[in-house]
C-alpha cells in the first residue's frame, strides 16, 4: 500500500527566507508524486508533479521539488518565501501501475506560517 | 475554462438525516473523485468514478455512496449521518487517462452534522 509522511506539521519562516518542506513516500514502484497547496476555505491547487525523467521539477509560484529515489523523498523548495505563500501544503502519491486509477494518497499536510 | 464546481458550499444536517452533494467537473474531464478532509484524519479518498462506473473505492462504510451521470457530473450521498461525518468534502476531476493526469479540485462542501 502506498503512504506519504510529512514530518513537519507546522513551519514558520520569515518573508524572503528559503523554504524546504519534507515529504517521504512509500510505494513499490516508481511513484507519481504531487504537491498541492490549500488556502483557508479553498480546495487544493496543484503546485507541481513528478512522473518520470528529470528529478528536479519546476512548478507554479516559484516552487520546485526534487525526487530522490534512494531516500524515498520528494521535498518541496522555494528560494524566497512571500507572505502570500502562507497556506497548508500537501504531498501526495499516486499509483503508477496500470489500472490504478486516479486515487491519491495524501500526507497529513504542513501548515506554513510566514512572518513579515 | 470553468473549474470544478461543488454545490452547496455549506450544509448543516442533523444526525440520522441523509445528504447529497453535487460536483460538476471541468468540461472534458471524465473522472471524478471524492475526498473527505477532517482535522483528525486529513484527506481520505472516498471513491472515483470514470464514465459512470466506480473505478476505485476507499475504506468508508456503505453509508457513503456516489454516482456519475452521462455528462460526467457526480453526486455523493451520505445516509444516516453521524457526528463524525462533519468534514470538508472535496471533489476533483481529471481527464481520466491515468494517475499521471493531475487532479483539479473544487472548493469543497463543508458539511456540519449536529
Amino acid at each position: 500500500a502506498q503512504s506519504v509522511t510529512q514530518p513537519d506539521i507546522h513551519i514558520t519562516v520569515s518573508e524572503g527566507a528559503s523554504l524546504e518542506l519534507r515529504c517521504n513516500y512509500s510505494y513499490g514502484a516508481t511513484p507519481y508524486l504531487f504537491w498541492y497547496v490549500q488556502s483557508p476555505g479553498q480546495g487544493l491547487q496543484l503546485l507541481l508533479k513528478y512522473f518520470s525523467g528529470d528529478t528536479l521539477v519546476q512548478g507554479i509560484k516559484g516552487f520546485e521539488a526534487e525526487f530522490k529515489r534512494s531516500q524515498s523523498s520528494f521535498n518541496l523548495r522555494k528560494p524566497s518565501v512571500h507572505w502570500s505563500d502562507a497556506a497548508e501544503y500537501f504531498c501526495a502519491v499516486g499509483a503508477s501501475v496500470t489500472g490504478g486509477g486516479n486515487k491519491l494518497t495524501f500526507g497529513t499536510g504542513t501548515q506554513l506560517k510566514v512572518e513579515l | 475554462k470553468a473549474g470544478v464546481t461543488q454545490t452547496p458550499r455549506y450544509l448543516i444536517k442533523t444526525r440520522g438525516q441523509q445528504v447529497t452533494l453535487s460536483c460538476s467537473p471541468i468540461s472534458g474531464h471524465r473522472s471524478v473523485s471524492w475526498y473527505q478532509q477532517t482535522p483528525g484524519q486529513g484527506l481520505q479518498f472516498l471513491f472515483e468514478y470514470f464514465s459512470e462506473t466506480q473505478r476505485n473505492k476507499g475504506n468508508f462504510p456503505g453509508r457513503f455512496s456516489g454516482r456519475q451521470f452521462s455528462n460526467s457530473r457526480s453526486e455523493m450521498n451520505v445516509s444516516t449521518l453521524e457526528l463524525g461525518d462533519s468534514a470538508l468534502y472535496l471533489c476533483a476531476s481529471t481527464t481520466g487517462a491515468g494517475a499521471n493526469s493531475p487532479l483539479h479540485f473544487g472548493n469543497g462542501t463543508r458539511l456540519t452534522v449536529t
